[in-house]
């Protein structure tokens, strides 16, 4: 799988918006961007993931540079339940594992 | 609807015992994976099942480690004589099948100590 490379920690104060950035500048024709996050002492959960064009769901958004050598997920409104580590990987299609790198690990401030 | 479970959330044995961690998927995920995150790192991929293909053991760091998938839902993941270096939460996830970049949901982990 492609690397990634990420941000060791960033901070954000609450209620204001954050922007996670990731470089993946080997990535493939054929490999989609995904974000997963961890809280602490729980199991990753999915963030979101795209391919292309950028993507919107409930929890975030993923803005894909058209080179798609770099994504930046975005949290519209840090809270504090969104202090993870969040981690930015690249996947083929189909049931490959996911390569977890270090992640970026957010802290969001009062 | 359920999650994926995890039993034990955490499991002390002493060094040279053998443990068996288990893992109940979401109804109808076909693929299956086993993970682990030693102290301050990140995940690591051990092993996964896809349905009743032979199961991907590439990530499985020595012959003490072994998996099995029953009637393609339990997985239950063995580790023989452990060791310290073993400590770990060791996380299971599972998917939808297919070729379509779906999601995987995880577990919360079992926590393992070796000592």
């Amino acid at each position: 799988d492609a690397k990634t490379t990420q941000p060791n920690s960033m901070e954000s104060n609450e209620e204001e918006p954050v922007h996670l950035p990731c470089n993946h500048s080997t990535i493939s024709g054929t490999d989609y961007i995904h974000w997963y996050r961890q809280l602490p002492s729980q199991g990753p959960e999915y963030v979101i993931h795209g391919l292309t064009s950028n993507v919107n769901n409930r929890m975030a958004s993923l803005a894909i540079a058209e080179d798609r050598k770099s994504s930046t997920l975005i949290l519209h409104r840090a809270t504090l339940r969104d202090a993870a580590v969040y981690y930015c990987i690249l996947s083929g299609s189909g049931n490959t594992p996911l390569v977890f790198g270090k992640g970026t690990r957010l802290s969001v401030i009062a | 609807g359920a999650g994926v479970s995890q039993s034990p959330s955490n499991k002390v044995t002493e060094k040279g015992k053998d443990v068996e961690l288990r893992c109940d998927p979401i109804s109808g995920h076909t693929a299956l994976y086993w993970y682990r995150q030693s102290l301050g790192q990140g995940l690591e991929f051990l092993i996964y099942f896809q349905g009743n293909s032979a199961p991907d053991k590439s990530g499985l760091p020595s012959d003490r480690f072994s998996a099995e998938r029953t009637g393609g839902s339990v997985s239950t993941l063995t580790i023989q004589r452990t060791q310290q270096e073993d400590s770990a939460v060791y996380l299971c996830a599972s998917r939808v099948g297919g070729s379509a970049p779906y999601e995987q949901y995880f577990g919360p982990g079992t926590r393992l100590t070796v000592t």
